[in-house]
């Protein structure tokens, strides 16, 4: 699986949008970009994933650009809730897939009043 | 539907002493993971099972066995606790064959080896 690079911390301002960027160079064309967060310890939690087109669910927004080498996760409205450690992941997608997860140090997003 | 539980919370064990983590999920998922999260470090796979009756080794196997019991369940043995294993235990499981295979994870198991 490829390896990611995240930004140690960042803080957003409760209400405006928090954008989480990812790097993932060595991304291969069977790879999916995944996006997990955890909350104060608690058990990672799924958010979104996309392979090379914006997704777009009821938690987040997903771009990833043309090259597929970078991508960015947008909070559109970030609340004090929303304060977690966020996790940029790629692996493999489909029947292939033996489903494992490999965890990076992720991003501390903070959410401040 | 409880998703993914796991016994106990919490564990303090004293160096040498050994026990078991015992996880369950209810969603009929075929793959379960056994992964480990030290202070302000991301989380480490341990052991997988990609399917009932398989098992294999993670990241950081060492110190650790695993048992598929059945379809539902899927635990975590440390024979011999060490101080370097005090962590907190994660359990997740997700579908295998195609699919998103996101995974669903447990609350954790808060362990301490003195």
């Amino acid at each position: 699986d490829a390896k990611t690079t995240q930004p140690t911390s960042m803080d957003c301002a409760e209400g405006r949008a928090a954008n989480l960027p990812c790097n993932h160079s060595t991304i291969s064309g069977n790879e999916y970009v995944y996006w997990y967060r955890q909350i104060h310890s608690q058990g990672p939690q799924y958010i979104i994933h996309g392979l090379k087109n914006n997704e777009t669910n009821e938690m987040a927004s997903l771009i990833i650009t043309e090259d597929r080498k970078s991508s960015t996760l947008i909070l559109p409205h970030a609340t004090l809730r929303d304060t977690a450690v966020y996790y940029c992941i790629v692996r493999v997608y489909g029947s292939s897939n033996t489903g494992k997860l490999i965890f990076g140090q992720g991003t501390t997003l903070q959410v401040k009043p | 539907n409880a998703g993914v539980t796991q016994t106990p919370k919490f564990q303090v064990l004293k160096t040498g002493q050994s026990m078991t983590l015992q996880c369950a999920q209810d969603m009929n998922h075929n793959s379960m993971y056994w992964y480990r999260q030290d202070p302000g470090m991301g989380l480490r796979l341990i052991y997988y099972s990609a399917s009932e009756g398989t098992t294999d080794k993670g990241e950081v196997p060492n110190g650790y066995n695993v048992s598929r019991l059945n379809k539902r369940e899927f635990s975590l043995r440390l024979e011999s606790a060490a101080p370097s294993q005090t962590s907190v235990y994660f359990c997740a499981s997700s579908w295998t064959s195609g699919g998103a295979n996101q995974g669903f994870f447990g609350p954790g198991t808060r362990l301490t080896v003195l």
